[in-house]
């Protein structure tokens, strides 16, 4: 289970923080990442980063230079920071489990199955 | 404007077939899986296709995914009014450090 959280109003060149709260599952393992996509109102998907159990965490490009990703295990929380927000930032914003799906040869990215209801957030004065 | 090309909308009636394709390109669909999420008003998407072609147990075999090329496509048969929602595809992306690219989504509409 998935929950998350945060202000639903963020005032323009201000931060987006936002909490993911994890249930049912643990940071340290293997065969998932955790990470966070949004939907901007009446739009498509993007993808924004993720978390992986050794501590890697990838990045959106064309978020990158604004985003921090991390996680607090004890609490079972994951976390996004984003700065410098515009109303392009405005959107639901989910976090959701991806799975890593291992051959014997590589792993790939695969597939989210589990998310969370989502959290809006709007970025305005 | 998304990396994946999907038709903005399309449509059925009860009990037809409806196939809604995604378009992508050499560095996503052509050398990574293609998924499926289903979205309704309001909701979170939900996984509907996994792996080109594999369906999560749940999801009836009404529901058919394929992949060729750098193209992709979903096939619903038997359309039933329920089905009525926005469908997106995805892949993995490849380049620089990669990323997860999806289509604007498509609209279904049962008639």
């Amino acid at each position: 289970q998935l929950q998350e959280s945060g202000p639903g109003l963020v005032r323009p060149s201000g931060t987006l923080s936002l909490t993911c709260s994890v249930s049912g599952a643990s940071f340290s393992s293997s065969r998932y990442y955790w990470g966070w996509i949004r939907q901007p109102p009446g739009k498509g998907l993007e993808w924004i980063g993720s978390f992986f159990h050794d501590g890697t965490i990838s990045y959106n490009p064309s978020l990158k230079s604004r985003l921090t990703i991390s996680v607090d295990p004890p609490k079972n929380e994951l976390s996004l920071q984003l700065d410098s927000v515009t109303a392009s930032d405005t959107a639901v914003y989910y976090c959701a489990r991806e799975n890593n799906y291992c051959t014997s040869t590589s792993c790939l990215r695969d597939y989210m199955d589990v998310w969370g209801k989502g959290t809006t957030v709007t970025v305005s004065s | 404007q998304s990396v994946l090309t999907q038709p903005p909308s399309a449509s059925g009636t009860p009990g037809q077939g409806v196939f809604i394709s995604c378009s992508g390109s050499s560095s996503n669909i052509g050398s990574h899986y293609v998924f499926w999420y289903r979205q309704f008003p309001g909701a979170a998407p939900q996984l509907l296709i996994f792996r080109n072609n594999q369906r999560p147990s749940g999801v009836p075999n009404r529901f058919s995914g394929s992949k060729s090329g750098t193209s992709a496509s979903l096939t619903i048969s038997g359309l039933r009014s329920e089905d009525e929602a926005v469908y997106f595809c995805a892949a993995w992306d490849g380049r620089v450090d990669g990323l997860w690219v999806f289509g604007g989504g498509t609209q279904l509409t049962v008639l």
